[in-house]
């Protein structure tokens, strides 16, 4: 069974700094999730990669399936980025149950 | 607009008052799945559903059924609720498990 881990649990910056948030997992998988909760409690889906990279606005993600980690990043954080960052998982490589991680809160402050 | 309704949004209960939380989608999506988040332990995977009629469990299935017999509603029902159920749950859907996934607003549940 997966298991995933995000790095690190918390994060502050400063508006305006690159920003880095990392989600290891142990089994071989097809493809990662990566999602936003809002302070409000909503969540939105930002990222679906099975490899290589991703680019949404100044959202980036990448994926190795080898060495089975990911990274979000967010390039000229901005006070509006504060939220918290989740990963997700499939359970193992041909299931689609999904594992999350327990998130990586993100502060930014002007 | 696309979207996930789910309803109620917050409801308290007593242990053992069978509830239904309702989850319905307007975008066609095969795909629906339903979590549960509570403090320290994340998001987990309660059921989730590839098609009609076609149900499967999740990290957390105890205590929780689902059906799927419409494509667009997948309600959860708790047929005896226990305190432990209390947290926030949300619905999601989404074209397949591999496609971006879009939430519910939520429904705090608070069970005593």
């Amino acid at each position: 069974k997966n298991e995933v881990e995000q790095s690190p649990q918390n994060l502050t910056a400063q508006e305006g700094e690159f920003i880095t948030i990392n989600c290891s997992y142990s089994v071989g998988i097809s493809a990662l999730h990566w999602l936003q909760q809002h302070p409000g409690g909503g969540i939105v889906s930002l990222f679906m990669l099975s490899s290589g990279k991703k680019k949404h606005g100044r959202l980036i993600a990448t994926i190795n399936i080898q060495e089975k980690h990911s990274s979000l990043h967010i390039t000229a954080s901005h006070p509006r980025d504060s939220a918290v960052y989740i990963c997700a998982v499939p359970e193992s490589y041909n299931t689609d149950k999904l594992i999350f991680g327990t998130g990586t809160r993100l502060q930014v402050f002007p | 607009e696309a979207q996930v309704t789910q309803n109620p949004r917050y409801l308290i209960t007593v242990t053992g008052k069978k509830l239904t939380v309702t989850c319905s989608q307007n975008m066609n999506h095969e795909y629906m799945s339903w979590y549960r988040q509570d403090p320290g332990l994340g998001l987990r995977q309660i059921y989730y559903s590839m098609n009609v009629e076609v149900t499967d469990k999740g990290d957390v299935p105890e205590g929780y059924k689902v059906s799927r017999k419409e494509k667009r509603n997948f309600p959860l029902i708790l047929e005896s609720p226990s305190p432990n159920q209390t947290s926030l749950y949300f619905c999601a859907s989404s074209l397949s498990w591999y496609q971006p996934q879009h939430f519910g607003d939520g429904t705090r549940l608070s069970i005593l």
